[in-house]
């Protein structure tokens, strides 16, 4: 079946620019999360949806990234006024549930940003 | 918070040669131990994984095993192939939640 589909791909940004990067779940999935990953930070937690649960943001880096997710599907991670150390590839996962003992979760292709 | 550390950074073997890779936690409430494999360019594909509750899991040529004592896991491929170069990356989580990650292995294997 399908998997979890992320766009764009790619997205080149200027320094100050918001940007929109979108995030399409397996279907049926109640969780969803965010990471990005980095070369000097390794795969970093930023945001996590379950259900209708209020979503853990413990991980967003500042007040200029956000992320929603509507009808407890598609999501959108945006980051707005764009930095230089905002580039990286920002990740996507999602899983059945949250439950006790761990659920996989499946991740998708990623986006690049490159902010300039 | 969570902290996972994986040595060794690199790791280069000769085909057919096994390959381990470890992991310690700090959190004992952490209770799930996934570990992804990622080619480049693609996301992080799960291998196996293991939960707090069983000491060791086997797929094929791929094992996991688990001390809860000593929070460390280690990951073990044997007869390894040229197709299982890639990054490896351990994590853990508690109760389904955000995934703490290991910094990673770069895996080389040599025809």
């Amino acid at each position: 079946g399908a998997g979890v589909s992320q766009s764009p791909s790619n997205k080149v940004t200027e320094k100050g620019k918001d940007v929109e990067l979108r995030c399409d779940p397996i279907s049926g999935h109640t969780a969803l999360y965010w990471y990005r990953q980095s070369l000097g930070q390794g795969l970093e937690f930023l945001i996590y949806f379950q259900g209708n649960s209020a979503p853990d943001k413990s991980g967003l880096p500042s007040d200029r990234f956000s992320a929603e997710r509507t009808g407890g599907s598609v999501s959108t991670l945006t980051i707005q006024r764009t930095q230089q150390e905002d580039s990286a590839v920002y990740l996507c996962a999602s899983s059945p549930r949250a439950s006790r003992g761990g659920e996989t979760q499946y991740f998708g292709p990623g986006t690049r940003l490159l902010v300039l | 918070g969570e902290n996972v550390e994986q040595h060794p950074s690199t790791l280069s073997v000769q085909e057919g040669d096994s390959a381990v890779i470890k992991c310690t936690y700090s959190d004992s409430a952490s209770n799930y131990f996934p570990w992804y494999k990622q080619e480049l360019g693609k996301g992080p594909q799960l291998i196996i994984d293991i939960r707090s509750n069983v000491g060791e899991k086997k797929d094929q040529r791929i094992a996991v095993t688990l001390n809860k004592t000593a929070k460390h896991f280690s990951l073990h491929i044997t007869e390894t192939q040229p197709e299982d170069s890639a990054v490896y990356f351990c994590a853990a989580s508690i109760d389904g939640g955000k995934l703490t990650f290991g910094q990673g292995t770069i895996l080389t294997v040599h025809p």
